[in-house]
């Protein structure tokens, strides 16, 4: 299994720039998580998904984050316009069907995202 | 979902065995406790959990206390590459899509010196 895939592992971008954060959860997982994570506030989660369907968002900073699954395999994160303060590493992770036994959550490795 | 409480840093021999404690008083009957560590630039990696038997993985074992208020995670011969932030997290955990999302804290600062 490839585990979740996460691209760009790195990206650099200027204030007010587009800026598209890509997930390929792992195969058969049922739920997609996005996190944030910043050395001031740590891990935070900003949306996930259950079966493609955005369940809750409240983490959403601002209406310059959105968050779309079109399909089972993919999501996507999107800023726009960016701000120096979005610098921070976005970490996406899948989830499969609980059980008592599993259902631990799979990050990924993560998308650098720096701001200038 | 529960707080918790993690000493923010700890040292650990290499060889030696690490236990890495938490502290979470106010749990509830039906949440349970999670073990994520996370390394330098990588994804949290999960790492065990459980309700209220010790549990035991190829990784860790787990210890909680017999009024679950605490538990100590025991990573039993610390290497180098284990080295990381260990984030324990207690949560309601059921097919119900609300109790899916982890909460982490702070974590604990795990060094393991040669």
């Amino acid at each position: 299994d490839a585990g979740v895939i996460q691209s760009p592992r790195h990206e650099v971008t200027e204030m007010g720039q587009e800026v598209t954060l890509r997930c390929k959860p792992i195969s058969g997982h049922d739920y997609l998580f996005w996190y944030r994570q910043t050395m001031m506030r740590g891990l935070e989660l900003l949306i996930y998904f259950n079966n493609n369907v955005p369940i809750d968002d409240s983490g959403m900073p601002e209406d310059r984050f959105s968050a779309k699954m079109p399909n089972a395999s993919f999501s996507t994160l999107k800023i726009q316009p960016s701000e120096p303060r979005d610098s921070a590493v976005y970490f996406c992770a899948s989830s499969g069907v609980w059980t008592p036994n599993t259902g631990e959550l799979f990050f990924g490795e993560g998308s650098r995202l720096t701001v200038l | 979902d529960a707080k918790t409480t993690q000493p923010t840093s700890m040292d650990c021999a290499e060889g030696r065995a690490a236990n890495l404690p938490c502290n979470h008083s106010t749990i509830s009957g039906n949440e349970y406790v999670y073990w994520y560590r996370q390394i330098h630039s990588q994804g949290p990696q999960y790492i065990i959990h459980g309700l209220k038997n010790n549990e035991t993985n190829e990784m860790a074992s787990l210890i909680i206390t017999e009024d679950r208020k605490s538990s100590t995670l025991i990573l039993p011969h610390a290497t180098l590459r284990d080295t990381a932030v260990y984030y324990c997290i207690v949560r309601v955990d059921s097919a119900l899509g609300s109790a899916r999302q982890l909460t982490f804290g702070s974590g604990t600062q795990l060094t393991v010196l040669p």
